[in-house]
């Protein structure tokens, strides 16, 4: 079956670490998209990618890094610049072209700072 | 920039009673889209609305989209325990970002 797969389901990392979330898919999708949750809250945008190699800050990109390599893939570094990284973090992706459509999401990471 | 707002941000509902959460935009959306996120998941896609007074029904789910395209409705008839979870707006004003509305939590009381 054709998803999105994040990876690990739960992490810890220790203050001045720096941790890559990975997210896979196969569904054939152009667009990913990386999105913070703080509990209690919406969805915040850290960074997306319309195309291979090409990738673009959203709303809270700093303390954050994206790699889009290969169509499948776009991995998100937290790095020691992010102040209060413990959140949820989930990672989407869509199909691309000219007509919008929902996104899906994968079951999401859960990061806590030890 | 761009704001979407939702209310109310909880919503207890006794089990059979209908609900509607809304949703405000600061701007004109080009679309809207709802999600639904369980308790301890990820938001799932549930639809999406374009056209101005668009009305789109999902069995007990019933969703509008505002004539000036700046705010949107779910609602949802004969609640259920399967209706608990967050349910999300998101908004895309032309050639924008989506932007997610914070988010109405359910809880169903049997």
């Amino acid at each position: 079956d054709g998803g999105i797969t994040q990876s690990p389901k739960y992490l810890f990392r220790k203050e001045g670490q720096n941790v890559t979330l990975s997210c896979e898919q196969n569904l054939n999708h152009d667009a990913m998209y990386w999105y913070r949750q703080d509990p209690g809250q919406g969805l915040r945008l850290i960074y997306y990618s319309q195309i291979v190699n090409d990738f673009q800050k959203g709303d809270i990109a700093e303390g954050y890094s994206v790699s889009r390599e290969k169509k499948e893939s776009f991995p998100l570094t937290v790095t020691s610049a992010q102040k209060n990284p413990t959140a949820f973090y989930l990672c989407a992706s869509k199909t691309g072209g000219a007509m919008d459509y929902g996104y899906t999401f994968g079951s999401g990471t859960r990061l806590t700072v030890v | 920039g761009q704001q979407v707002m939702q209310i109310p941000q909880y919503q207890h509902v006794q089990e059979g009673e209908d609900f509607t959460t809304y949703c405000n935009s600061s701007t004109t959306l080009s679309n809207i889209q709802w999600y639904k996120q369980r308790p301890g998941g990820h938001p799932v896609f549930l639809i999406q609305l374009v056209k101005s007074g668009e009305v789109k029904k999902q069995k007990r789910l019933t969703f509008q989209f505002g004539e000036a395209k700046k705010n949107s409705s779910l609602h949802i008839t004969a609640t259920q325990t399967t209706d608990v979870g967050t349910y999300f707006c998101a908004g895309r004003a032309a050639g924008n970002k989506l932007t997610f509305g914070g988010g109405t939590r359910v809880l169903v009381k049997p």
